[in-house]
């Protein structure tokens, strides 16, 4: 079947810190690849996002390269900001069929200023 | 641009009571579903539409129905509410081309005691 699996939260950084939160997939086919972020009280908003093997999403300083030999959509930023505060969800879809999102587990991010 | 349009925001049950959530969406989306996010989880798929007058189970279905009988609207009825149905319920909609992911509503915070 298809999943996605991230790395255990929550993670904590200090303002400023490099950040990589892990994500690798398992698909039957060849799945576009996101990012979604969850503020506080909020829905999810699309983060970022790639179609196929080495596109490269980008979005708000944030990246994430689709790296089909390691199936992995590892999620970077350069320096966060207390504002990055918030649960991120990587989420794959087949392009095929009713296009369901399978999500990860979620990583809450917390950085202290 | 609304977007995707959920109704109540808040609401609580007692045990046995019924009730339906709203989804609205106004950007001639083919496809909409509803999740549940429990409490530092994941999203799980309930319920789907391709399409108006189509509707399929999704991964946790179990107590709760759908119809579709419009493209904008995709109202999720809980029959007979459980305390495991606390939960907050998102409803989101996409187009038929996977690479712009989906369009999320704001949530139903639902609490069943």
């Amino acid at each position: 079947g298809n999943s996605v699996t991230q790395m255990e939260g929550p993670v904590t950084l200090s303002e400023e810190a490099f950040l990589t939160i892990n994500c690798t997939y398992t698909a039957t086919g060849y799945p576009s690849l996101f990012w979604y972020v969850q503020y506080p009280g909020e829905g999810l908003q699309l983060l970022l996002k790639a179609t196929k093997a080495d596109d490269k999403g980008s979005n708000k300083g944030f990246e994430a390269t689709y790296r089909k030999e390691t199936t992995s959509f590892h999620l970077e930023k350069g320096s966060v900001q207390v504002s990055d505060s918030a649960v991120y969800f990587c989420a794959l879809v087949l392009i095929q069929g009713a296009q369901k999102l399978v999500f990860g587990q979620g990583t809450r991010l917390t950085i202290n200023p | 641009n609304a977007g995707v349009t959920q109704t109540p925001k808040f609401r609580i049950l007692k045990i046995g009571q019924s009730m339906t959530l709203q989804c609205t969406q106004d950007m001639n989306h083919n496809y909409m579903y509803w999740y549940r996010q429990d409490p530092g989880m994941g999203l799980k798929l309930i319920y789907y539409s391709v399409g108006a007058g189509i509707t399929d189970k999704g991964e946790v279905p179990n107590g709760y129905n759908v119809s579709r009988s419009t493209t904008e609207d995709f109202p999720l009825r809980l029959e007979l509410a459980a305390p495991s149905q606390t939960s907050v319920y998102f409803c989101a909609s996409s187009s038929s081309d996977s690479y712009y992911g989906y369009t999320f509503g704001s949530g139903t915070r639902l609490t069943v005691v």
